[in-house]
């Protein structure tokens, strides 16, 4: 089984400002991997960022990038440089190898303000 | 253009009515998965497939199935729909079985019951 949880229902920050959302996560699974989705007003989903669990250095995508802590469960979304094109749901995705089963977390609500 | 396509876009129904999502991605991909989302609750996995005559339980699949008789065609059937299933649903596909590769998701569909 395996569980994850944005703790953050909304965020806001100011333009050209840093935010970090967070996601902490469970799984049974020894190999897995983790991403951040950005889903705006159209409902579109769009990949910012993937981990995989047994990398230690962190990913990161242009002004993206993550903090990934695996003894502690923790998977955060920085956003560097933040734009108004930023605004969005962002949602954290958890999945093992071992078999098709996807979890995402409840999603955060990001605003951006000029 | 590669993409996933869902059908209809939007649907207005009532408890008990039978009906059908269809679900097509044209990018040859193995893996497919239908996803619902509810305010708060974020994307919740209802059924995946691996590949061909092959599906498996999500999260959430009490109340409705599946097939996969096609790697193209993933549809999603609401045998009896009731109020609770009101929702909005994507369907997503990715090359391989995921966590590794990147999932395509389509449109969505905005499922009103009455």
């Amino acid at each position: 089984a395996q569980t994850v949880t944005q703790s953050q229902p909304e965020m806001s920050v100011q333009e050209a400002e840093t935010v970090t959302l967070s996601c902490t996560y469970d799984t049974s699974e020894s190999d897995y991997y983790l991403f951040w989705y950005k889903q705006p007003p159209s409902r579109q989903m769009i990949l910012v960022i993937r981990q995989e669990a047994y990398k230690q250095q962190n990913a990161t995508e242009n002004r993206f990038s993550v903090n990934f802590q695996k003894a502690a469960k923790s998977f955060s979304l920085k956003i560097s440089d933040s734009q108004l094109g930023d605004a969005a749901m962002y949602l954290c995705l958890a999945g093992g190898t071992s078999y098709g089963k996807l979890t995402f977390g409840q999603g955060t609500i990001l605003t951006v303000h000029p | 253009e590669a993409q996933v396509t869902q059908n209809p876009r939007y649907l207005i129904t009532v408890t008990g009515k039978k009906l059908t999502v269809t679900c097509s991605q044209n990018m040859n991909h193995e893996y497919m998965s239908w996803y619902r989302q509810d305010p708060g609750l974020g994307l919740r996995q209802i059924y995946y497939s691996m590949n061909v005559e092959v599906t498996d339980k999500g999260d959430v699949p009490e109340g409705y199935k599946v097939s996969r008789k096609e790697k193209r065609n993933f549809p999603l059937i609401l045998e009896s729909p009731s109020p609770n299933q009101t929702s909005l649903y994507f369907c997503a596909s990715s090359q391989r079985g995921p966590p590794s590769s990147e999932q395509y998701f389509g449109p969505g569909t905005r499922l009103t019951v009455t």
